[in-house]
């Protein structure tokens, strides 16, 4: 296995379009995140997933966003109309359901959405 | 904001030198957790610290967490210009990791 894979790397876009990414994640981890990340901020929680389950969605998802994990395995995010306040980078993260305690999340590397 | 806050906001020393970067988070936790990231990449785990636990020690990287003040430290013994990247803290907290803004770490060769 070798990590949490995302695509595609880069996406340039045109205000209005839409826009999809994939995320890969460790096999067997039943848990899926979304982080967005701006420059010089630290990674802000869109949503997350629990095997096939959508269990949060952060107030930061707009209805143009929309994220789906449809087998529990891949998971796609989807920007409806994107602006260009939508530009950052797009994080996937994964991990074992574990005990609550010791829960260490593996990142992608991300996926970097340009609008203009 | 989600965010807590991490303090210096940047930070330089000189190779060898020890660095210390502070957390401060808004809500009750289950463990809070470090990671590194380089420029323009994902983040990678460096260690984590369960909230019944006030210190912690993996090679030269040195945590301690005060639940009671909502606060974190992570030192890094003997720095080397490789450690140069952003620091962020991450509350885990009902089932997600919630990070501080980040320490940008600047190790002068």
């Amino acid at each position: 296995d070798t990590g949490v894979s995302q695509n595609p790397r880069h996406k340039i876009t045109k205000r209005g379009q839409n826009v999809t990414f994939r995320c890969d994640p460790i096999s067997e981890h039943n848990r899926l995140y979304w982080y967005r990340q701006t420059l010089g901020q630290g990674p802000e929680f869109l949503t997350y997933f629990q095997n096939e389950a959508q269990l949060e969605k952060s107030r930061l998802l707009s209805d143009r966003f929309s994220a789906e994990r449809p087998k529990g395995s891949f998971s796609t995010l989807e920007i409806q109309r994107t602006e260009q306040g939508d530009s950052a980078m797009y994080l996937c993260a994964s991990s074992s359901e574990g005990q609550g305690w010791d829960t260490e999340a593996f990142f992608g590397q991300g996926t970097r959405l340009t609008v203009v | 904001s989600q965010q807590g806050e991490e303090d210096p906001q940047a930070l330089s020393i000189q190779e060898g030198e020890n660095a210390t970067m502070n957390c401060s988070y808004k809500t009750s936790i289950n463990n809070l957790q470090w990671y590194r990231q380089n420029s323009g990449r994902g983040l990678v785990h460096l260690i984590l610290i369960r909230s019944n636990e006030r210190e912690k020690h993996s090679g030269r990287l040195r945590v301690t967490l005060d639940t009671s003040k909502k606060s974190s430290s992570l030192l890094i013994t003997a720095s080397r210009a490789a450690d140069t990247a952003s620091y962020f803290c991450a509350a885990y907290s009902s089932y997600k990791l919630i990070f501080g803004s980040g320490t940008r770490l600047l190790v002068r060769p």
